[in-house]
């Protein structure tokens, strides 16, 4: 299966830059994808296709990379955007995630 | 609005079995690819089943191969998983998603726990 890396948590404050990012044990082309999730809810959808923001997602959100290097940048950063981050991959067979980066204000 | 509502979780011993249900709405169901992915306590993400749009082909991984099937009928604009053999290792909550054709997942449930335990 194809694993992938994330890095487990980052503290970062509101206004600053972040980048979150995603490395896959093999290549998957672009066929990478970036979900939030928040404590007690679904994954919501924000980036497929490495670099294609889904509907509705503001564009303080963004996707970079192909092959085995991806990264979500969140730009600027809100009180809001707390939350888990996980990449998942559909390239290779199983569909694989992430063990999710948590991303937490200070 | 598109909402995916799944129900028939709960508490089920080992060995036995259980059917999860999805019901969907706000989208043309027989258009989609359907998916379930579960999500252990404190867990990350695991695909556990894939479906095409006539429900002739299906997808699992190893993990759970020969004990889940999945299954959906369009007429209803429902997509189910039948569970059997469940290990305490099925333990999480299920979620029913849509999948594009990349097979990235735009549209979640709420999720429905299952918990196997003696």
């Amino acid at each position: 299966d194809t694993v992938l890396t994330q890095s487990p948590a980052l503290a970062v404050s509101p206004g600053e830059r972040v980048s979150i990012s995603c490395r896959a044990s093999e290549g998957v082309n672009s066929y990478m994808h970036w979900y939030q999730q928040k404590p007690g809810q679904q994954p919501k959808l924000l980036i497929y296709k490495a670099s294609n923001l889904a509907s509705g997602v503001p564009a303080r959100f963004s996707g970079s990379g192909s092959g085995t290097d991806f990264t979500l940048t969140i730009d600027p950063v809100e009180a809001d955007d707390t939350a888990t981050y996980f990449c998942q991959q559909s390239w290779n067979d199983p569909p694989t995630f992430g063990a999710g980066t948590k991303l937490e204000l200070k | 609005e598109v909402q995916l509502v799944e129900s028939g979780g709960g508490l089920v011993q080992p060995g036995r079995s259980l059917k999860l249900s999805c019901a969907a709405s706000g989208f043309t169901f027989s258009n989609y690819y359907m998916a379930w992915v579960r999500q252990a306590p404190k867990k990350g993400l695991e695909w556990v089943a894939t479906i095409s749009t006539s429900g002739s082909r299906t997808y699992y991984p190893d993990s759970v191969k020969g004990r889940f099937t999945i299954s959906r009928d369009n007429a209803k604009s429902s997509l189910y998983l039948q569970m059997n053999s469940l290990k305490s290792e099925d333990t999480a909550t299920y979620y029913c998603a849509s999948r594009g054709i990349p097979g990235y997942l735009p549209y979640w449930g709420q999720g429905v726990m299952v918990t196997v335990s003696s």
